[in-house]
């Protein structure tokens, strides 16, 4: 029973096109998030949803727009994609009266060409 | 702009012996520090936290360490154990924020 599941793990695209990531949570939990983890292994937050309202919006390039059409899903789509876009993708989710305890999904390991 | 560094890419230590994890964080307004543990191919996962009004917090073989005026926290495992062989972040919020700032992760390998 995967409690945070995204598709695809692995994810190889080419510069310029436009891809999706799928998120779905099975824990009940009200907020969910998205994250990236970049070449130098920082985990930067992009985007949090609560009960499909976005509540945080990083400095992120608006190529990147999430989208969540229940409280369990929160998908990532790209548009044109680019080299520096290479990186590893976590989503995440909890409850939002407890925040720091966020569970995270596998990853998706994008990759740019 | 590194707000919360963990200077140690990785730590080797025996299984039985302590396994010290160090975390600094230069940003005074944040209040709440965790740390996730990762095993490969896996996300993070919430291991333990500590609130800015605490100096320790401990769960089981875990416990946190806080020093604000150094703007310094640890995590002590004891004793280790090899299934501890994971990469640990560090993470800071403030003010109540679902904002995670995380640093760059130590890599622990406990030996057999």
């Amino acid at each position: 029973d995967t409690a945070v599941s995204q598709t695809p793990k692995y994810l190889v695209t080419q510069m310029g096109n436009d891809k999706s990531i799928k998120c779905e949570q099975n824990l009940g939990h009200d907020t969910m998030y998205w994250y990236k983890q970049d070449s130098k292994k920082f985990l930067k937050i992009m985007f949090s949803y609560n009960n499909k309202e976005l509540i945080i919006n990083e400095t992120v390039p608006n190529r990147f727009s999430p989208k969540s059409p229940d409280k369990a899903h929160l998908n990532l789509h790209i548009n044109s994609l680019e080299l520096g876009d290479s990186a590893v993708y976590f989503c995440a989710s909890s409850f939002l009266d407890r925040r720091y305890e966020q569970y995270f999904g596998p990853g998706t390991r994008l990759t740019v060409t | 702009d590194q707000q919360v560094k963990q200077n140690s890419p990785s730590l080797s230590v025996q299984e039985g012996r302590i396994s010290i994890l160090n975390c600094d964080y230069t940003n005074s307004m944040f209040d709440y520090f965790l740390w996730y543990k990762k095993y490969p191919a896996e996300g993070p996962t919430f291991l333990i936290s500590i609130s800015s009004i605490k100096d320790k917090n401990e769960d089981g073989r875990f416990t946190v360490f806080l020093n604000k005026s150094a703007k310094h926290l640890s995590l002590h495992i004891v004793p280790s154990q090899p299934g501890d062989s994971a990469v640990y972040f560090c993470a800071a919020t403030q003010g109540g924020s679902e904002k995670l700032v995380f640093g760059k992760g130590t890599k622990l390998t406990v030996n057999p």
